[in-house]
């Protein structure tokens, strides 16, 4: 597609419910990027791949988080048994390359508002 | 580690005026600067960027310059219009890691 698209747009869940997030970057893009930002903050970094390969995890919460790129294409990030807590907006996005210093630049999707109650 | 400091919101204009949005920041190294735009539902996207000290990045009439003397990569533009309302965030890159870490960001507001 012409950007990022993630699904849904909105998601209201009940607490401990698993819940799926579904990202599909700009075509022939490379890495893939995850992001989680809360009312009033910046986005703060999740996890990223190169390819399928997951290349970085460190800013996944804890172990309830998860995420995967099989094809190296469309991303899911999966959150398992969530909490109020757990209630953001999560932004994907993709970069042509792998990043470099100074090239780097990143196309946002509009990303999914989780909601949990 | 690194972290990005921007001033708090919202800034609220009248058309024409001139636009000073401050950020500073720190960081491991010799980091790379940038200004991201979020318009009202949409993603965010790169507006500028500056990679070495006293490089000045501007686009749409955009500019901030990278000052290491005094960790500072302001936005500035001499005329807002209605149309650059938006939500503008400051970021970096350093320290061996060229994923962007992001201010919380600030809120601009333009009223005819």
């Amino acid at each position: 597609g012409a950007g990022v698209s993630q699904s849904p747009r909105y998601k209201v869940t009940k607490r401990g419910q698993d819940v799926a997030l579904r990202c599909d970057p700009i075509s022939g893009h490379v890495s893939l990027y995850w992001y989680r930002q809360a009312l009033g903050q910046g986005p703060e970094f999740l996890t990223y791949f190169n390819y399928e390969a997951q290349q970085d995890k460190s800013g996944l919460p804890n172990d309830r988080f998860s995420a995967e790129r099989p094809e190296g294409s469309i991303s899911t990030l999966t959150i398992q048994r969530t909490e109020q807590r757990d209630s953001a907006m999560y932004r994907c996005a993709s970069s042509l390359g792998t990043l470099t210093g100074g090239n780097e630049k990143l196309f946002f999707g509009s990303g999914t508002q989780l909601s949990v109650l | 580690g690194n972290s990005v400091t921007q001033m708090e919101g919202p800034v609220t204009l009248s058309e024409e005026a001139f636009l000073t949005i401050n950020c500073t920041y720190t960081a491991t190294g010799y980091p790379s600067l940038f200004w991201y735009v979020q318009y009202p539902g949409e993603g965010l996207q790169l507006l500028l960027k500056a990679t070495k000290a006293d490089d000045k990045g501007s686009n749409k009439g955009f500019e901030a310059t990278y000052r290491k003397e005094t960790t500072s990569f302001h936005l500035e533009k001499g005329s807002v219009q209605v149309s650059d309302s938006a939500v503008y965030f400051c970021a970096l890159t350093s320290g061996g890691s060229y994923i962007p870490t992001f201010g919380r960001g600030t809120s601009l507001i333009v009223h005819p």
